[in-house]
């Protein structure tokens, strides 16, 4: 069966902290795709990143990184001097049966960042 | 670009009343089509999706359906609504060219509640 698992329920830290967002998959397929999204309290979720199975290299954009390893089926996400506006709900995502484009969610991670 | 488009924003509807939301996109041809309903404080639970007219596939039991009139329009309805439906409504769209698994985009959803 396939499962995410986002077991940082919710998140604080003060604006200019660094801070780590947890996300642990399940999955015996051997090509799968995991994504990140962001619910800022607006509602609507923003795809954030893509990354496939066979692409195990660290990728940044600008104060955000994102470290998969395959070893431990994680793919965790880090905010660098973290500012106000990254708070929001963050949800991890697995795809589901190749295509399909069909995504399985983690719970989410509330992110507060506080001035 | 690509746009999507959800009404209405806000829903406030009695038990038993019928429900009509409405999703469209925009520049694209044949999209990956999905409807989400997320529970307040809750993830993201995949209700429908469909690879193109008439093609749509539930997710969960439930007395919701939905209905793919035209290529870029996607309609979720229900004849009577419960308490349970309450929550938050999210379109997406993915593109349905190419191979792999490709990232969802979100419409900016449709807050239900049922009283």
């Amino acid at each position: 069966a396939q499962k995410v698992t986002q077991a940082q329920t919710e998140i604080s830290v003060v604006e200019k902290e660094d801070v780590t967002l947890d996300c642990v998959y399940e999955t015996r397929d051997t090509t799968y795709y995991l994504f990140w999204y962001k619910q800022p309290p607006s509602g609507e979720l923003v795809f954030l990143i893509r990354r496939n199975s066979f692409d195990e290299q660290n990728e940044i954009s600008g104060r955000y990184s994102w470290n998969f390893q395959k070893s431990t089926s994680s793919f965790n996400f880090t905010i660098t001097a973290s500012q106000v506006v990254d708070s929001a709900v963050y949800f991890c995502a697995l795809s589901g049966r190749v295509n399909t484009d069909k995504l399985i969610f983690g719970t989410g991670t509330r992110l507060q960042v506080f001035p | 670009s690509q746009t999507i488009h959800q009404w209405p924003a806000t829903l406030v509807q009695p038990v038993g009343s019928p429900l009509s939301l409405e999703c469209t996109v925009e520049g694209t041809s044949n999209p990956n089509l999905y409807w989400y309903r997320q529970a307040a404080g809750r993830g993201l639970q995949l209700l429908f999706y469909s690879i193109g007219i008439d093609q749509i596939s539930s997710e969960v039991p439930q007395n919701l359906s939905a209905s793919r009139p035209q290529d870029r329009q996607f309609i979720l309805s229900s004849k009577k609504l419960l308490l349970s439906d309450s929550g938050f409504y999210l379109c997406a769209w993915s593109s349905n060219t190419g191979l792999g698994v490709h990232e969802q985009f979100f419409g900016p959803g449709t807050r239900l509640t049922v009283l």
